[in-house]
């Protein structure tokens, strides 16, 4: 079965510095890769994917991620936070489309400050 | 809006007592997903549904816990004999038919058990 380690459990950074997530996981076939950002008291939300294709993938608020078959990783990255950044950020993987087991990561909790 | 709502969004309840989450896909759908994420973890699979039918429960989803989908719409959660270890947020999820890869998550209920 396939797992997912997110190597930093919190990570504080100023306001306008650039971060980086780190996220490795494990499978023998090949997967889906998926980050989540999950704001206090509220679900999770969809931040960014890869299915196929491009390694590089974008979010609409200026997140992107790189997968590395090599590496097996996934790193999240931003070249410059704000404060409403601050939030836990869950790494995700999932076999196919049609396997239903989809593993997260313990998450990073990301804390922007002034 | 991620297209699914969950109600209540918050449960005090006393040890022993029994209870009921409720998940409401908004959005056009097909698999529905319960998910328990504890403090400082990530969501672990209970169990998901496709239309009426329960496929799949995880070894999480002891004899107290029961999931149903009766109209292949909703789906409710039930917890019976509520113990301290329960208390958890409670995440629903679910995946559109035109994306199967991608799972959209409800805002959760949080339930302590006191």
């Amino acid at each position: 079965a396939q797992s997912v380690t997110q190597l930093d459990s919190q990570v504080p950074v100023f306001e306008e510095a650039p971060v980086e997530l780190r996220c490795n996981y494990s499978s023998s076939v090949s997967v889906y890769l998926f980050w989540y950002v999950q704001y206090p008291n509220q679900g999770l939300q969809l931040l960014l994917k890869y299915l196929s294709g491009s390694t590089l993938v974008e979010s609409i608020n200026g997140f992107e991620a790189e997968f590395n078959k090599s590496q097996t990783s996934f790193h999240l990255r931003k070249p410059s936070v704000h404060i409403s950044d601050t939030a836990e950020y869950f790494c995700a993987v999932r076999r196919g489309p049609n396997n239903n087991d989809m593993r997260f990561g313990a998450g990073t909790r990301l804390t922007v400050k002034p | 809006d991620t297209g699914v709502s969950q109600n209540p969004r918050h449960k005090i309840t006393k040890r022993g007592q029994n209870v009921t989450f409720r998940c409401d896909p908004i959005s056009e759908h097909n698999r529905l997903y319960w998910y328990r994420q504890t403090l400082g973890q990530g969501p672990e699979f209970l169990t998901y549904f496709q239309n009426e039918a329960q496929l799949e429960k995880s070894r999480l989803l002891s004899d107290r816990f029961s999931a149903e989908r009766p109209k292949g719409s909703f789906s409710t959660l039930e917890i019976q004999r509520t113990e301290q270890g329960d208390s958890a947020m409670y995440l629903c999820a679910i995946t559109s038919r035109g994306a199967q890869e991608t799972q959209y998550f409800g805002p959760g209920t949080r339930l302590l058990v006191l």
